[in-house]
């Protein structure tokens, strides 16, 4: 199985700020990393997949990079909307795997 | 608009069984593969099954192979999930998530909202 790392596990941060969270996955995955976001009592809701494609409707100020093995979400100006937990995933093989989460909060 | 409302969540005795639905709607179902993913309450996730349009392609995880079965009836806009022998370690909440293609696993997009599973006596 292809295990998935995150880095930090939380993080606190303030509106404004640019953060970064790295994501490595155990073993060679091309490019299939999603990332997700999820808010307190809700679903994961898809931000970015193919390691680097925004998906519809998400802000800008998230981009994500990286191949093969090492991946990044970054989430430039902080939104207050943006303080939440980020999942990574990949897609390369079954067992589909998830990191085990970074918690954005406010400083 | 494409929604995801799971159902069947419910509190069962270990060594039960429970079957889990989720109703699609906002998008024709037969054109996407389809994933059950779960999580503990306040953990992580964790990726339960997928199946293909038309339920040639079918995968599960390890704790999921001989316990629970996947499958769909795209006429009637609905996946399941039947789940036999429920451990307590199942307990979580089971959420159906829809597949950007129809075959081959690769992202989830987008989410219900989940349904309540607790195996406990």
């Amino acid at each position: 199985d292809i295990q998935m790392t995150q880095s930090p596990s939380s993080l606190s941060a303030s509106v404004g700020d640019t953060v970064t969270i790295t994501c490595r996955a155990s073993r060679f995955i091309n490019t299939y990393l999603n990332w997700y976001q999820q808010k307190p009592g809700k679903a994961p809701k898809l931000l970015i997949y193919l390691a680097s494609t925004l998906q519809g409707g998400v802000p800008s100020r998230f981009s994500g990079s990286g191949s093969g093995t090492d991946f990044s979400l970054t989430i430039t100006t902080l939104q207050p909307e943006d303080f939440a937990t980020y999942f990574c995933q990949q897609s390369y093989m079954t067992p589909l795997t998830f990191g085990p989460g970074t918690k954005v909060d406010s400083k | 608009e494409v929604e995801l409302v799971e159902s069947g969540g419910d509190l069962v005795q270990p060594g039960r069984s429970l079957r889990l639905s989720c109703a699609a709607s906002g998008f024709t179902l037969s054109n996407h593969a389809m994933h059950w993913v779960r999580q503990v309450p306040g953990k992580g996730l964790e990726w339960v099954s997928s199946i293909s349009w038309n339920s040639e392609n079918i995968d599960y995880a390890d704790f999921a192979k001989g316990r629970f079965t996947i499958s769909r009836d795209n006429a009637k806009n609905s996946l399941f999930l039947e789940m036999n022998s429920l451990r307590r370690e199942d307990t979580a909440l089971y959420y159906c998530a829809r597949d950007r293609y129809n075959s081959g696993w690769r992202w989830f997009d987008p989410w219900g909202q989940g349904t309540l599973v607790t195996v406990s006596s």
